[in-house]
């Protein structure tokens, strides 16, 4: 079955640090696109961060542009969201999704992770 | 970067109405739009890519169309396990956006 599985959400101070982890099963990992995508309590949802199959190439959405960094390790089926410098505005469900189509890198996402839930507060 | 709205916001409906939800980008996205459903406390749930195309297990009463800056998508005969929030979806450049959302509830 094909799964995607978030950790490392969690209650953050604002300033503060945090990396969120996906773990990909079911499917060849190494050769798809991974994102990340927000939703703040109540709200819609917003576009974080991409990374290509191999992990060569990322981009990112303005509000997390300079402050995020994603990342991926094939050997372990998993994508990374590091959080730096995290303000009260990054309060969000952080879900993790895979790429519609192998090696497409700007495409929509077929596969959705349950979510991780990250609260900045003091 | 591409701006998105979604009208209308909320939409009331009843079982076996056909519902459309519109989409507009600022520029053109070409045919780089994709539709979302998503119910509270869940994921979101691809429904149509390519602006047309269906996902594989989506049922037909879903559908799509559109090019450039105005896109639809339209719920031929709404069923109750249809109503939750829709969003689209433009990914065709690096700086990819979705819409507002549009609210599906019982009439």
């Amino acid at each position: 079955e094909v799964e995607l599985l978030e950790s490392g959400g969690g209650v953050v101070q604002p300033g503060g640090s945090l990396r969120l982890s996906c773990a990909a099963s079911g499917f060849t990992f190494s050769t798809s696109a991974m994102g990340w995508v927000r939703q703040a309590p109540g709200k819609g949802l917003e576009f974080v961060s991409s990374i290509n199959a191999g992990g060569g190439s990322t981009y990112y959405g303005k509000s997390v542009r300079g402050r995020f960094t994603v990342s991926r390790d094939n050997s372990k089926n998993t994508v990374y969201l590091q959080m730096n410098n995290v303000g009260v505005e990054d309060t969000a469900v952080y879900f993790c999704a895979r790429a519609l189509h192998e090696y497409n890198y700007v495409d929509p996402f077929d596969v959705w992770g349950r979510g991780t839930m990250v609260i900045a507060s003091s | 970067d591409i701006q998105m709205t979604q009208s209308p916001s909320t939409l009331s409906a009843s079982v076996g109405d056909r519902v459309t939800i519109t989409c507009r980008t600022s520029e053109s996205t070409f045919e780089s739009l994709a539709w979302y459903q998503q119910k509270p406390g869940r994921a979101p749930k691809l429904l149509i890519y390519k602006a047309s195309t269906l996902q594989g297990d989506v049922s037909s009463r879903f559908s799509g169309s559109g090019y450039g800056t105005e896109f639809t998508l339209t719920i031929s005969s709404l069923q109750p396990d249809d109503f939750a929030t829709y969003y689209c979806h433009h990914y065709g450049d690096y700086s990819p956006a979705f819409g507002p959302g549009t609210r599906v509830d019982i009439k």
